[in-house]
């Protein structure tokens, strides 16, 4: 079955950039009606939308973050990454990548969830 | 305004039936998705569109909406549904925000 892997370092210093992949594996993530979503949750506190991009490279990214994230895809990889730049504290958290359907019908869902990676923001 | 607000906490007895809810102005042009997140675990689709139920998902899960509010129905909870329920919806601009989750306790 679909399956999704976040990688990429567990400690970043403050005002450097966050860079994350997520490795699809059991499908291919060219398939068409699906995004491919970044979502974040800060240590005891709630789940936080970043962005999703589709094979062909359109996005969405969450506004109040929108300034300093950039997801690309590498199809030829199976892979989409997640760089958010000018880090600080208050980004510290699990990162989850997954597989979002959305678009132009009111259906909206993330299916399945990579497990989820720390990352600690500190010098 | 694409915020959607949840309560904090509810609690259920044991066999009880629990409704969880979500309010927000996008859902009324968008189904919302409800995801349950078990300590130290990845969240889990549980609900999406108008009431739809992945493999694997029991069937006392199920969902609704009415007007700016979207619900998470558990009828007869069991122990193992105590956890973190969250929603998500979208707007017409493209975000995808999520609700502040509920802690569900079963008593």
């Amino acid at each position: 079955q679909l399956q999704l892997q976040e990688s990429g370092p567990g400690l970043v210093k403050p005002s450097e950039t966050l860079s994350l992949t997520c490795t699809v594996s059991g499908g291919s993530i060219s398939s068409s009606s699906y995004y491919w979503g970044w979502i974040r949750q800060p240590p005891g506190k709630g789940l936080e939308w970043i962005g999703s991009i589709y094979y062909s490279g359109s996005t969405y990214y969450n506004p109040s973050l929108k300034s300093r994230v950039t997801i690309s895809v590498d199809t030829s990889k199976n892979q989409f990454s997640l760089k958010l730049s000018s880090v600080t504290a208050a980004d510290t958290a699990v990162y989850y990548c997954a597989r979002h359907l959305t678009g132009y019908s009111p259906n909206n869902w993330f299916d399945p969830w990579g497990q989820g990676t720390l990352v600690t923001v500190s010098s | 305004s694409s915020e959607l607000t949840q309560d904090p906490a509810v609690s259920v007895a044991l066999g009880q039936t629990v409704r969880i809810t979500c309010q927000g102005d996008s859902l009324r042009s968008y189904y919302a998705s409800w995801y349950q997140q078990k300590p130290g675990q990845a969240p889990v689709l549980v609900i999406y569109g108008k009431n739809n139920r992945p493999s694997g998902i029991p069937d006392r899960f199920s969902g609704s909406s009415s007007g700016n509010t979207a619900s998470l129905t558990i009828t007869g909870a069991q122990a193992e549904d105590e956890a973190d329920y969250y929603c998500n919806s979208r707007d017409s601009s493209g975000n995808h925000p999520f609700g502040g989750g509920t802690k569900l306790t079963v008593l």
